[in-house]
């Protein structure tokens, strides 16, 4: 089975701080994502990245910047966290090529910041 | 731009009860879709997926059908178990496009009463 770890399930953060959340997965998947996902809103895609080192924006992308060094880590960073960045974060991976589109979703990580 | 939503966004039925989570899009060429299900505090997980190809496909207690025609589709849920109270999604990626992109409905909350 996939595995999708998230390096915290809860976190408290002040105005400012920055923030790291990892996320890595087992299946040697190229894709991965992250997402936010608020009530009345969904999932919203905030960065993905298809291979080591690379990324593309996605819906999102503000206040939010994304590391992949290696292909089954993928972080996401918040440089300096707003109240506004309050919300659940979810990681995804996804296997490239043949075979479904499902992606594969960690826990997720409940961020607060005040 | 190209949505999917769901016809009801909460659902309550008896224990022992057939369940019925109902999703239209938008795209007459969309060409795959997938149903999560995501319990309180937890990640999304895959359920089960249909290709525009099929009209229906069946996993275990659950089945999927899809009617190309009115642009639908809907999971059902066999003897509904307390177990299978969550939020019901939607998702499917662009047509013809990047399979890695997904576009989430809002969700179903699905409430089984014993």
């Amino acid at each position: 089975d996939v595995k999708v770890t998230q390096s915290s399930r809860y976190l408290v953060k002040r105005t400012g701080e920055k923030v790291f959340l990892e996320c890595v997965q087992d299946m040697d998947h190229e894709n991965m994502f992250w997402y936010r996902q608020d009530p009345g809103l969904g999932l919203r895609l905030i960065y993905f990245s298809y291979d080591v080192k690379m990324k593309e924006k996605g819906d999102i992308p503000e206040g939010y910047s994304v590391s992949r060094e290696k292909k089954e880590r993928f972080s996401l960073i918040l440089e300096s966290a707003s109240t506004n960045q309050t919300s659940m974060y979810l990681c995804a991976s996804q296997g490239a090529g043949t075979g479904g589109d499902e992606q594969y979703f960690g826990p997720g990580t409940r961020l607060t910041v005040t | 731009g190209e949505s999917v939503g769901l016809h009801l966004p909460t659902l309550s039925v008896q224990e022992g009860d057939n369940s019925i989570i109902n999703c239209a899009y938008s795209n007459s060429a969309s060409d795959y879709f997938i149903w999560y299900k995501q319990e309180s505090g937890k990640g999304p997980q895959f359920i089960i997926d249909i290709r525009s190809n099929m009209d229906k496909r069946q996993g275990q207690r659950v089945t999927v059908l899809l009617n190309k025609t009115v642009k639908h589709l809907s999971l059902q849920i066999a003897a509904t178990q307390p177990g299978d109270s969550a939020v019901y999604f939607c998702a499917e990626p662009p047509p013809g496009g990047s399979n890695y992109k997904l576009t989430f409905g809002k969700g179903t909350l699905l409430t089984v009463n014993p």
